[in-house]
Protein backbone atom coordinates (compact mmCIF):
# COMPACT_ATOMS: atom_id res chain seq x y z
CA UNK A 1 0.00 0.00 0.00
CA UNK A 2 1.18 3.36 -0.84
CA UNK A 3 -0.41 6.73 -0.37
CA UNK A 4 1.73 10.02 -1.98
CA UNK A 5 0.40 13.33 -1.16
CA UNK A 6 1.32 16.23 -3.44
CA UNK A 7 0.05 20.14 -3.47
CA UNK A 8 1.44 21.49 -0.56
CA UNK A 9 2.73 24.91 -0.67
CA UNK A 10 2.94 28.69 0.56
CA UNK A 11 -0.27 30.51 -0.30
CA UNK A 12 -1.77 33.84 0.94
CA UNK A 13 -4.90 33.82 3.59
CA UNK A 14 -8.05 33.98 1.72
CA UNK A 15 -6.18 31.47 -0.90
CA UNK A 16 -6.48 28.51 -2.28
CA UNK A 17 -5.23 25.68 -2.84
CA UNK A 18 -5.68 21.46 -4.09
CA UNK A 19 -4.26 18.96 -2.31
CA UNK A 20 -4.16 15.31 -3.78
CA UNK A 21 -3.57 12.14 -2.64
CA UNK A 22 -1.81 9.13 -5.12
CA UNK A 23 -2.77 5.64 -4.43
CA UNK A 24 -1.55 2.13 -5.10
CA UNK A 25 -0.72 -1.21 -3.95
CA UNK A 26 -4.92 -1.86 -3.08
CA UNK A 27 -8.18 -1.81 -4.90
CA UNK A 28 -8.84 1.76 -4.58
CA UNK A 29 -12.74 1.85 -4.91
CA UNK A 30 -13.28 -0.85 -1.90
CA UNK A 31 -11.67 2.00 0.56
CA UNK A 32 -13.30 5.02 2.34
CA UNK A 33 -10.41 7.72 2.58
CA UNK A 34 -9.60 10.57 5.24
CA UNK A 35 -7.65 13.96 5.09
CA UNK A 36 -6.31 14.21 8.88
CA UNK A 37 -3.56 17.55 9.49
CA UNK A 38 -1.66 18.51 11.92
CA UNK A 39 -1.00 22.17 13.22
CA UNK A 40 3.20 22.43 14.25
CA UNK A 41 4.04 20.78 16.87
CA UNK A 42 0.10 20.14 17.76
CA UNK A 43 -1.64 17.07 17.45
CA UNK A 44 -3.59 14.70 14.80
CA UNK A 45 -6.88 16.51 13.55
CA UNK A 46 -9.02 14.23 11.29
CA UNK A 47 -10.77 17.11 9.00
CA UNK A 48 -12.39 15.20 5.98
CA UNK A 49 -14.10 11.63 5.12
CA UNK A 50 -14.94 10.16 1.60
CA UNK A 51 -16.56 6.65 1.73
CA UNK A 52 -15.26 4.05 -0.77
CA UNK A 53 -17.74 5.51 -3.63
CA UNK A 54 -17.91 9.06 -2.83
CA UNK A 55 -21.52 8.90 -1.67
CA UNK A 56 -20.70 9.68 1.82
CA UNK A 57 -18.64 12.69 2.81
CA UNK A 58 -18.66 14.42 6.57
CA UNK A 59 -15.94 17.42 7.34
CA UNK A 60 -14.88 18.61 10.44
CA UNK A 61 -16.46 22.20 11.84
CA UNK A 62 -13.35 23.65 11.39
CA UNK A 63 -13.01 23.55 7.76
CA UNK A 64 -16.39 22.69 6.34
CA UNK A 65 -17.82 25.18 3.77
CA UNK A 66 -14.23 26.13 2.98
CA UNK A 67 -12.78 22.66 2.35
CA UNK A 68 -14.14 19.88 -0.53
CA UNK A 69 -12.65 16.04 -0.29
CA UNK A 70 -13.18 14.05 -3.58
CA UNK A 71 -12.15 11.05 -5.32
CA UNK A 72 -11.61 9.59 -8.99
CA UNK A 73 -11.90 5.99 -8.79
CA UNK A 74 -10.75 5.60 -12.14
CA UNK A 75 -7.56 6.97 -11.17
CA UNK A 76 -7.15 6.13 -7.74
CA UNK A 77 -6.69 9.42 -6.49
CA UNK A 78 -8.05 11.67 -3.82
CA UNK A 79 -8.57 14.88 -3.77
CA UNK A 80 -8.59 18.21 -0.86
CA UNK A 81 -10.21 21.75 -2.83
CA UNK A 82 -8.96 24.64 -0.02
CA UNK A 83 -10.57 27.78 0.30
CA UNK A 84 -10.76 30.84 1.91
CA UNK A 85 -7.27 29.46 3.91
CA UNK A 86 -6.66 30.73 7.18
CA UNK A 87 -3.34 31.38 9.46
CA UNK A 88 -4.61 28.39 11.29
CA UNK A 89 -4.95 25.97 8.36
CA UNK A 90 -0.93 25.28 8.28
CA UNK A 91 0.52 22.14 8.60
CA UNK A 92 0.57 18.78 7.55
CA UNK A 93 -2.27 17.13 5.53
CA UNK A 94 -2.22 13.37 5.64
CA UNK A 95 -4.09 11.33 3.14
CA UNK A 96 -5.44 7.84 5.38
CA UNK A 97 -6.97 4.93 4.21
CA UNK A 98 -9.54 3.41 6.40
CA UNK A 99 -9.36 -0.55 7.46
CA UNK A 100 -13.02 -1.46 5.44
CA UNK A 101 -15.19 -2.48 6.75
CA UNK A 102 -13.84 -0.37 9.75
CA UNK A 103 -13.11 3.14 10.03
CA UNK A 104 -9.90 2.95 12.17
CA UNK A 105 -7.08 4.58 9.65
CA UNK A 106 -5.00 1.58 8.35
CA UNK A 107 -2.48 3.24 6.21
CA UNK A 108 -1.14 6.95 5.95
CA UNK A 109 0.95 9.16 3.71
CA UNK A 110 3.59 10.68 4.17
CA UNK A 111 2.00 14.06 4.23
CA UNK A 112 2.54 17.23 2.26
CA UNK A 113 3.13 20.62 3.92
CA UNK A 114 0.59 23.44 3.57
CA UNK A 115 1.74 27.18 4.75
CA UNK A 116 -0.64 29.91 5.08
CA UNK A 117 0.88 33.30 5.62
CA UNK A 118 1.27 36.77 4.12
CA UNK B 1 -19.20 14.94 19.74
CA UNK B 2 -17.49 12.77 22.00
CA UNK B 3 -14.04 14.33 23.29
CA UNK B 4 -11.17 11.53 23.82
CA UNK B 5 -8.54 12.55 26.96
CA UNK B 6 -5.51 10.99 26.98
CA UNK B 7 -2.73 11.11 29.98
CA UNK B 8 -0.15 11.62 31.29
CA UNK B 9 0.85 14.29 28.51
CA UNK B 10 4.32 13.23 28.62
CA UNK B 11 6.37 11.09 30.69
CA UNK B 12 9.84 9.98 30.48
CA UNK B 13 11.29 6.36 31.18
CA UNK B 14 14.43 4.25 31.10
CA UNK B 15 14.84 1.66 28.45
CA UNK B 16 13.90 -1.85 30.13
CA UNK B 17 10.93 0.05 31.85
CA UNK B 18 6.99 -0.25 30.70
CA UNK B 19 4.64 2.30 30.72
CA UNK B 20 0.68 2.71 30.68
CA UNK B 21 -0.96 5.04 28.71
CA UNK B 22 -4.60 5.84 29.61
CA UNK B 23 -7.25 7.30 26.99
CA UNK B 24 -10.73 8.05 27.83
CA UNK B 25 -13.97 8.62 26.35
CA UNK B 26 -16.63 11.07 27.33
CA UNK B 27 -19.40 8.53 26.20
CA UNK B 28 -19.23 4.68 25.27
CA UNK B 29 -17.20 4.01 22.16
CA UNK B 30 -17.80 0.36 22.95
CA UNK B 31 -14.26 -1.58 21.34
CA UNK B 32 -13.86 1.31 18.61
CA UNK B 33 -10.53 2.44 19.72
CA UNK B 34 -7.55 2.40 17.54
CA UNK B 35 -3.76 3.88 19.09
CA UNK B 36 -1.37 5.44 16.91
CA UNK B 37 2.65 5.85 17.18
CA UNK B 38 4.20 9.52 15.89
CA UNK B 39 8.08 9.66 15.58
CA UNK B 40 9.52 12.85 14.59
CA UNK B 41 9.14 13.88 11.12
CA UNK B 42 7.46 10.54 10.46
CA UNK B 43 3.76 9.82 9.54
CA UNK B 44 1.43 7.86 12.15
CA UNK B 45 1.55 4.35 11.76
CA UNK B 46 -1.40 2.16 13.43
CA UNK B 47 -0.71 0.19 16.78
CA UNK B 48 -4.08 -1.19 17.59
CA UNK B 49 -7.38 -1.39 16.80
CA UNK B 50 -10.61 -2.89 18.41
CA UNK B 51 -8.72 -1.57 21.33
CA UNK B 52 -6.96 -4.34 21.58
CA UNK B 53 -5.67 -6.09 18.33
CA UNK B 54 -2.28 -5.31 17.50
CA UNK B 55 -1.73 -4.47 13.86
CA UNK B 56 0.65 -6.33 11.21
CA UNK B 57 4.09 -6.29 12.47
CA UNK B 58 3.60 -4.71 16.03
CA UNK B 59 5.67 -6.93 18.67
CA UNK B 60 3.81 -8.25 21.39
CA UNK B 61 5.30 -5.97 24.00
CA UNK B 62 2.29 -3.54 22.86
CA UNK B 63 -0.85 -4.31 24.39
CA UNK B 64 -4.29 -2.67 24.53
CA UNK B 65 -7.15 -2.82 26.30
CA UNK B 66 -10.58 -1.63 27.55
CA UNK B 67 -13.52 -1.24 26.30
CA UNK B 68 -16.62 1.68 26.82
CA UNK B 69 -15.02 4.78 28.31
CA UNK B 70 -11.60 3.79 29.62
CA UNK B 71 -8.73 2.14 27.34
CA UNK B 72 -4.51 1.88 28.25
CA UNK B 73 -1.77 0.69 25.92
CA UNK B 74 1.40 -0.37 27.21
CA UNK B 75 4.53 -0.67 25.93
CA UNK B 76 6.72 -3.54 28.28
CA UNK B 77 10.66 -3.31 28.13
CA UNK B 78 10.96 0.06 26.77
CA UNK B 79 13.70 0.37 23.88
CA UNK B 80 14.77 3.89 22.48
CA UNK B 81 13.00 2.83 19.02
CA UNK B 82 9.88 3.62 21.48
CA UNK B 83 10.66 7.09 21.60
CA UNK B 84 7.05 8.44 20.45
CA UNK B 85 3.78 10.98 20.80
CA UNK B 86 0.80 7.88 21.06
CA UNK B 87 -2.56 9.10 20.21
CA UNK B 88 -5.94 7.73 20.19
CA UNK B 89 -8.99 7.50 18.28
CA UNK B 90 -12.22 6.72 18.20
CA UNK B 91 -13.96 5.65 15.30
CA UNK B 92 -17.89 4.33 16.61
CA UNK B 93 -20.79 5.68 14.52
CA UNK B 94 -19.60 8.29 11.83
CA UNK B 95 -17.40 10.72 11.89
CA UNK B 96 -15.75 13.15 12.93
CA UNK B 97 -13.37 11.19 14.35
CA UNK B 98 -11.52 12.69 17.00
CA UNK B 99 -8.11 12.08 18.37
CA UNK B 100 -6.63 12.33 22.06
CA UNK B 101 -4.47 15.07 22.40
CA UNK B 102 -1.57 12.82 22.41
CA UNK B 103 1.00 11.04 25.06
CA UNK B 104 4.59 12.17 24.77
CA UNK B 105 6.55 8.90 25.91
CA UNK B 106 10.69 9.72 26.39
CA UNK B 107 13.01 6.56 26.16
CA UNK B 108 16.92 7.82 27.81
Amino acid sequence: VQLVESGGGLVQPGGSLRLSCAASGFTWSRYSMNWVRQAPGKGLEWIAYISSAGSAIFYSDSVKGRFTISRDNARDSLFLQMTNLRDEDTGIYYCARDSAPDWYLEFWGQGTLVTVSS
Amino acid sequence: ETVMTQSPASLSVSPGEGVTLSCRASQSISSNLAWYQQKPGQAPRLLIYDASTRATGVPARVSGSGSGTEFTLTISSLQSEDSAVYYCQRYNDWPPWTFGQGTKVEVK
